[in-house]
């Protein structure tokens, strides 16, 4: 069974800061990784995904790296904005499952 | 693409009563999800589709609850006798096959009473 962890459950940051979301998992055995955003009352918006063979992968001012071995990925945010308030999950397959963290909620003071 | 349509969005029912979501998945996808998400449980997987055929129902939490798939383009979750425990919030997604990119609808908001 894939566990999947996220730390801190909650972070706030004053406006311009760069924001680092961690996500751990037990089974290394994974072929992609995806974190999504959640805003509240919403769905899910996927950001990026990681495929196993790669190690990092970027969207704007976001940035996901992958290390297998050691069942981390951590998505960074630069330059973070107010906007950029939200629930951020990540999420692993195992088979056509996605296993969910918990999600770290970031709240972006002005 | 519109994206994965639910409905309704928001649903209020009283105990004992019957309850259907809806979903119609991003076109072309032919793996579709149901979810529930709550803050005790967080996100679970209720049910999984492919080809319109359900694979793995094992997180569907009791016989109360049912899905259906008759066609590529629509689902539905049912839940007969709803109960208060039931009340949470329900996803559907669907991806171009499964382990790539899974979409998310808005989900349905049910509160049982």
């Amino acid at each position: 069974k894939q566990e999947v962890t996220q730390i801190p459950a909650a972070l706030s940051v004053p406006e311009g800061e760069n924001l680092v979301l961690n996500c751990s998992f037990t089974d290394s055995a994974i072929y992609n990784l995806q974190w999504f955003r959640q805003d509240p009352g919403k769905g899910l918006t996927s950001l990026l995904l990681i495929q196993s063979s790669q190690r990092e992968q970027t969207s704007g001012r976001l940035n996901a790296s992958l290390d297998k071995s050691s069942g981390r990925s951590t998505l960074y945010i630069a330059a973070s904005q107010p906007g950029d308030s939200a629930t951020y999950l990540c999420a692993v397959p195992l088979d056509y499952k996605l296993s969910f963290g918990a999600g770290t909620t970031v709240t972006v003071r002005a | 693409d519109a994206g994965v349509i639910q409905s309704p969005r928001h649903e209020v029912t009283e105990m004992g009563q019957e309850v259907t979501l809806r979903c119609k998945p991003i076109s072309g996808h032919n793996s579709l999800f149901w979810y529930r998400q709550t803050m005790m449980r967080g996100l679970e997987l209720l049910i999984y589709f492919n080809n319109n055929v359900p694979i793995d129902d094992s997180g569907m939490p009791e016989d109360r609850f049912s899905a259906k798939m008759p066609n590529a383009s629509f689902s539905t979750l049912k839940i007969q006798p709803s109960e208060p425990r039931d009340s949470a919030v329900y996803f559907c997604a669907s991806s171009l096959f499964s382990g790539v990119s899974a979409f998310f609808g808005q989900g349905t908001r049910l509160t049982v009473v």
